[in-house]
């Protein structure tokens, strides 16, 4: 079946200029994570989507980060006011979510997308 | 500190050659651990989990130790395919938040 799919896959925009990113999850796939990668480092967690439940935006940077996703499919993020530190590659990742007994929860495999890379001017 | 650190190499190792990365995380709750690969401009993709009984999958070996809070890969008989960023991932106890290091880089040559 079809993987993760991530749009666009490339985005130059200006400073200043508001930037919206798209994530379309594996189907079935009730869980979703957007990471940020600049370049030669390593994945930072921006937010994970589980269902219905309220999402964990721990990992946002800034208030100018959001994200939204509707119901168990399509999210997108939106960056506000972009920043040239902004420039980095976003990766939006699915799984399921394995299953919570107590604080014990098991982990499903993510399977990410190909990721947008984005550049701020 | 990082809750999850590594040594980013790189790593640079002739074909056939063993090679071990370690990587250690600061919070003491961690339920699970897992390995990912990286290649050059791709996505991450699962490598192995890492079991506390430790696990092997082939050429590769995943270590746990708890008391230490640290992690660590073995790549035996490296081939040229290897070659790629390994990135050690550690999800934290409660939830489904996962904390990704910063990737080692190993590059195998002929």
């Amino acid at each position: 079946g079809a993987g993760v799919s991530q749009s666009p896959s490339n985005k130059v925009t200006e400073k200043g200029k508001d930037v919206e990113l798209r994530c379309d999850p594996i189907s079935g796939h009730t869980a979703l994570y957007w990471y940020r990668q600049r370049l030669g480092q390593g994945l930072e967690f921006l937010i994970y989507f589980q269902g219905n439940s309220a999402p964990d935006k721990s990992g946002l940077p800034s208030d100018r980060f959001s994200a939204e996703r509707t119901g168990e499919s399509v999210s997108t993020l939106t960056i506000q006011r972009t920043q040239q530190e902004d420039s980095a590659v976003y990766l939006c990742a699915s799984s399921n979510p394995g299953e919570t007994s107590g604080s014990v929860s098991s982990y499903n495999e993510q399977f990410f997308g190909p990721g947008t890379r984005l550049t701020v001017l | 500190r990082k809750e999850v650190e590594q040594d980013p190499g790189p790593f640079n190792v002739p074909e056939g050659a063993t090679v071990a990365f370690n990587c250690t995380y600061s919070n003491s709750a961690s339920q699970s651990f897992f390995w990912y690969r990286q290649d050059c401009r791709k996505e991450p993709k699962l490598l192995m989990s890492v079991y506390s009984s430790g696990n092997e999958d082939g050429r590769f070996t995943a270590q746990l130790n708890r008391a230490s809070q640290y992690i660590s890969l073995l790549i035996r008989d490296s081939k040229l395919s290897d070659s790629a960023t390994y990135l050690c991932v550690v999800k934290t106890s409660g939830g489904f938040k996962t904390i990704f290091g910063a990737g080692t880089r190993l590059f195998v040559k002929a």
